[in-house]
């Protein structure tokens, strides 16, 4: 089976404008969550979804937000960009809510300037 | 005070050393995890643990419930080993992160 993939692996934007990050998760697997990861704080938790529907959501401002597909397919999209959303975003799946074991992408840098 | 704690914070060995690396949580969980990111960023997941004790390889996990804690042994440590360790737990249906361990392991 192919793994978690996330498109594009590298992005650069400017303050303002807004970015929309791809993540396709294993096949079969139904349940998607997103990760941001900075050097000041680490890991932190974004949001999951599970058939087309947002289960779970981190403390993130509503700047943030995500979608789901029929095919499980995820998007996250970050509007009105800030210095402080450069960051590595990283997507993860699993086969449903109750499987807690996740599968990581490789992740999309994005720099914001 | 963070929900999850890694300890050490930094970690650096000699080839063939054993090395332990700390985990305390204070929430409950429904499985810990142990992760290891290489440079580059990819996350690979080691372990999914909820009780006792697991064993791949060179790399052994342990949890103990009642006091909150876990621990990730690496024997005959290796330079390729070399890597940031995270732990994180599944409480709810969302993983919280401890802070990692950066291993670094001399040849």
């Amino acid at each position: 089976k192919a793994g978690v993939t996330q498109t594009p692996r590298y992005l650069i934007k400017t303050r303002g404008q807004q970015v929309t990050l791809s993540c396709s998760p294993i096949s079969g697997h139904r349940s998607v969550s997103w990760y941001q990861q900075t050097p000041g704080q680490g890991l932190q938790f974004l949001f999951e979804y599970f058939s087309e529907t947002q289960r779970n959501k981190g403390n993130f401002p509503g700047r943030f937000s995500g979608r789901q597909f029929s095919n499980s397919r995820s998007e996250m999209n970050v509007s009105t960009l800030e210095l402080g959303d450069s960051a590595l975003y990283l997507c993860a799946s699993s086969p449903s809510t109750r499987d807690y074991e996740q599968y990581f992408g490789p992740g999309t840098r994005l720099t914001v300037t | 005070k963070n929900e999850v704690e890694q300890s050490p914070q930094n970690l650096t060995a000699q080839e063939g050393e054993f090395i332990t690396i700390n985990c305390s949580y204070s929430v409950g969980i429904s499985a810990l995890h142990w992760l290891q990111q290489h440079p580059g960023g990819g996350i690979v997941s080691l372990f999914m643990l909820s009780s006792g004790k697991k064993k791949h390889g060179r790399l052994i996990a342990t949890i103990n419930i009642q006091e909150k804690h876990s621990s990730l042994h690496i024997t005959a440590s290796h330079p390729r080993d070399s890597a940031v360790y995270i732990c994180a737990v599944t409480s709810g249906s969302r993983l919280t992160f401890g802070e990692g361990t950066q291993l670094t392991v001399n040849p």
